[in-house]
């Protein structure tokens, strides 16, 4: 099955700098690549995602880069802001039937104003 | 859109009383519902995968008689936890997707998360 890997566990960084967070996957026939931000106690709420005919996808502050032939995907942001503290999670899946997500181990994200 | 809400929010039983979560898509259809089970500071864990009509796959390691699901509707599906124990305490989310979505068949919509603490 599909193997993704998420580093680093914790990253802080100084408000208006910029973060990455890097994952590889195991599953060359993966397909689908979304990213989503999990506040505490509340359900991961989906940010950005790609999939495998794109190499990069921009929205705003966000951006998401993904290697098909190293397999593996990157999120960047930008001029990051005290509310983007929080965990992210990269997630993996092919894009038929019922073929679930599977999930990095999380990034705890923390921006020191 | 693509609004998924839970309830209850959070809840507390005791100890091998049964208790039932519910999931909705609130503004769009959900041809597959999934329940997920998070430990503090931990990844999410995929429980089981239900299709409206049909009865759900569980994940390996899951008693499906532990942990009910029923998703009879294209909008709502509901998790039991039957005879809860202390050990069942945790925070269960639930997501939707409809394949049906140009461009966003793949997408799971999160929903707020139940927080369940069995005494």
């Amino acid at each position: 099955g599909e193997n993704v890997e998420q580093h680093p566990s914790t990253l802080s960084v100084q408000e208006g700098d910029s973060a990455v967070i890097k994952c590889t996957y195991s599953d060359s026939a993966s397909n689908y690549f979304p990213w989503y931000k999990q506040e505490l106690g509340k359900g991961p709420q989906l940010i950005i995602d790609i999939r495998s005919n794109v190499g990069e996808k921009k929205d705003q502050r966000i951006a998401v880069t993904l290697n098909k032939t190293a397999k593996h995907f990157s999120l960047h942001i930008t001029e990051t802001q005290p509310e983007d503290s929080a965990v992210y999670f990269c997630a993996a899946s092919k894009n038929f039937g019922n073929e679930k997500l599977t999930f990095g181990t999380g990034t705890r994200l923390t921006i020191i104003p | 859109g693509a609004v998924v809400s839970q309830h209850p929010s959070r809840v507390i039983c005791k100890s091998g009383t049964s208790v039932k979560i519910e999931c909705r898509s609130l503004d769009f259809q959900a041809t597959t519902m999934f329940w997920y089970r998070q430990f503090p500071k931990q990844s999410l864990m995929l429980m089981a995968t239900s299709n409206e009509g049909s009865k759900a796959t569980y994940e390996q390691g899951v008693e499906k008689d532990k942990f009910l699901i029923n998703h009879a509707s294209l909008t709502l599906s509901t998790l039991t936890v039957t005879s809860a124990h202390p050990e069942d305490s945790s925070f269960y989310i639930c997501s939707a997707r409809d394949f049906r979505l140009a461009g966003r068949q793949e997408t799971q919509y999160f929903g707020p998360g139940t927080r369940l603490l069995v005494l």
